[in-house]
């Protein structure tokens, strides 16, 4: 059991935009900045979002993040086939003294 | 251009210590927060920390794990070497390396490939 709760699957046409939950509690979202990692079949995650909406360079602006609260949430607008992966949400949590991650979010691409 | 890879045995017996290293290269350990991280993911499953290293040779650990876990850096090779006692088959996962830095607002940006680690008699 995670302790950083995400939907296990998500689903899209090309070009749609969709969007990911990630939801968690004052120790961790409410307090501390929340990233975003993509990781393709096969292949090592890759850092999507950092501090809770800003992208690294190179990261496509179809990839957005926000936080409200103990939520926060990623958007991908105009859908590709490329973006099918499993997306996971992070974030470090005060009171377990831990970096925690969500159970992961399979995007299916239709 | 940063890269970190990971290596170690792929196949371990239970109750064995696992030594796995990270070879890392494009950045200086000497950074001012800059850290390598250790994340690991079972198959099919989600990540889980294991822990990180700074520079200045402060080490953070997962709580959960901290009793079996020690991680050192000899910034001479640049490496990072993780050291796992008394494994189980539940610690069968892929093991990854991850870079650190303030750039990316101290986000896990640079990821090694991962290196399969098989716990069995």
């Amino acid at each position: 059991q995670s302790v950083l709760t995400q939907p296990p699957s998500a689903s899209g046409t090309p070009g749609q935009r969709v969007t990911i939950s990630c939801s968690g509690s004052t120790s961790n979202i409410g307090t501390n900045n929340v990233y975003w990692y993509q990781q393709l079949p096969g292949t090592a995650p890759k850092l999507l979002i950092y501090r809770n909406n800003q992208r690294p360079s190179g990261v496509p602006d179809r990839f957005s993040g926000s936080k409200s609260g103990t939520s926060a949430s990623l958007a991908i607008s105009g859908l590709r086939s490329e973006d099918e992966a499993d997306y996971y949400c992070s974030a470090w949590d005060d009171s377990l003294s831990d970096w925690v991650f969500g159970g992961g979010t399979k995007l299916t691409v239709l | 251009q940063i890269t970190l890879k990971e290596s170690g045995p792929t196949l371990v017996k239970p109750t064995q210590t696992l030594t796995l290293t990270c070879t890392f290269s494009g950045f200086s350990f000497s950074t001012s927060g800059v850290a390598v991280g250790w994340i690991r993911q079972p198959p099919g499953k989600a990540l889980e920390w294991l822990g990180l290293i700074y520079g200045d040779g402060d080490k953070r650990y997962s709580p959960s794990l901290k009793s079996r876990l020690t991680i050192t850096k000899d910034t001479s090779k640049d490496q990072v070497v993780l050291t796992m006692a008394n494994m189980d088959p539940v610690d069968t996962a892929t093991y990854y390396c991850a870079h650190r830095g303030v750039i990316n607002g101290d986000a896990f940006d640079i990821w090694g490939q991962g290196t399969m680690v098989t716990v069995s008699s």
